[in-house]
């Protein structure tokens, strides 16, 4: 089984819905990431969180929020989405540590905002 | 701010030819280095990382990287391409001003090898 999943791994939603993005994992590891990619973009921090009680935002939170309902579950929301919304997003984990350890990545949720 | 630069975001090599991948990164701090590799429909896996042991790191696959301080460079290298290399690569960095709170990628280069 994969360390690292999100569901779900594709969605086509209509602006002004609110959605929802899960991702769950087994690694033990307490840093988790919401990102989004867009092509030509690279990926970008919407969230970041180090425990349960630790939320923040990254460099494009506008528009997302989350939850970290346990040390192992993820949840990234648009409220209402809009079409510049659509992106791949992508869940990711890391382990404490200094220097930095990598992230691990879940395969990815491709969001479609009509 | 940090941030990190990827110039071009298509290479496309034969197979066997020499693949070489540039990163440059902005950061007045010293810097914890990464490449990762994204497989069509996949999510990023790590391909290696410099975290200051060794300027030249070896990575999975037959990749290496070299971390150069003064051009403020950590190319990505491979001597011989294969097929399965096709894919797109991406450079991260992170560094201590954000308490290694955050990784900053580059915008990606798609590597596409001719048989």
């Amino acid at each position: 089984d994969a360390d690292v999943t999100q569901t779900p791994r594709n969605r086509i939603t209509k602006t002004g819905k609110r959605i929802m993005l899960e991702c769950s994992q087994t690694k033990g590891h307490d840093r988790m990431y919401w990102y989004r990619q867009d092509p030509g973009l690279g990926l970008r921090l919407i969230y970041y969180s180090f425990d349960v009680k630790d939320i923040n935002k990254g460099e494009i939170s506008d528009g997302y929020s989350v939850s970290r309902q346990a040390q192992a579950k993820f949840s990234l929301s648009l409220e209402s989405a809009i079409p510049n919304q659509t992106a791949l997003y992508f869940c990711a984990t890391s382990q404490d540590g200094s220097p930095p350890n990598e992230q691990y990545f879940g395969p990815g949720t491709r969001l479609t905002v009509t | 701010a940090q941030s990190v630069t990827q110039l071009g975001s298509h290479v496309s090599v034969s197979e066997g030819a020499l693949v070489l991948l540039r990163c440059n990164y902005s950061s007045s701090v010293p810097p914890y280095l990464f490449w990762y590799v994204q497989y069509p429909n996949q999510g990023l896996q790590l391909l290696l990382k410099y975290t200051s042991a060794a300027t030249l790191v070896k990575g999975i696959n037959g990749f290496e990287a070299e971390f150069k301080k003064s051009e403020t460079s950590f190319h990505l290298t491979k001597p011989s391409a294969h097929m399965s290399d096709a894919a797109e690569y991406f450079c991260a960095v992170s560094d201590l001003r954000n308490n290694f709170n955050k990784f900053y990628f580059g915008s990606g280069t798609k590597l596409n090898v001719k048989p």
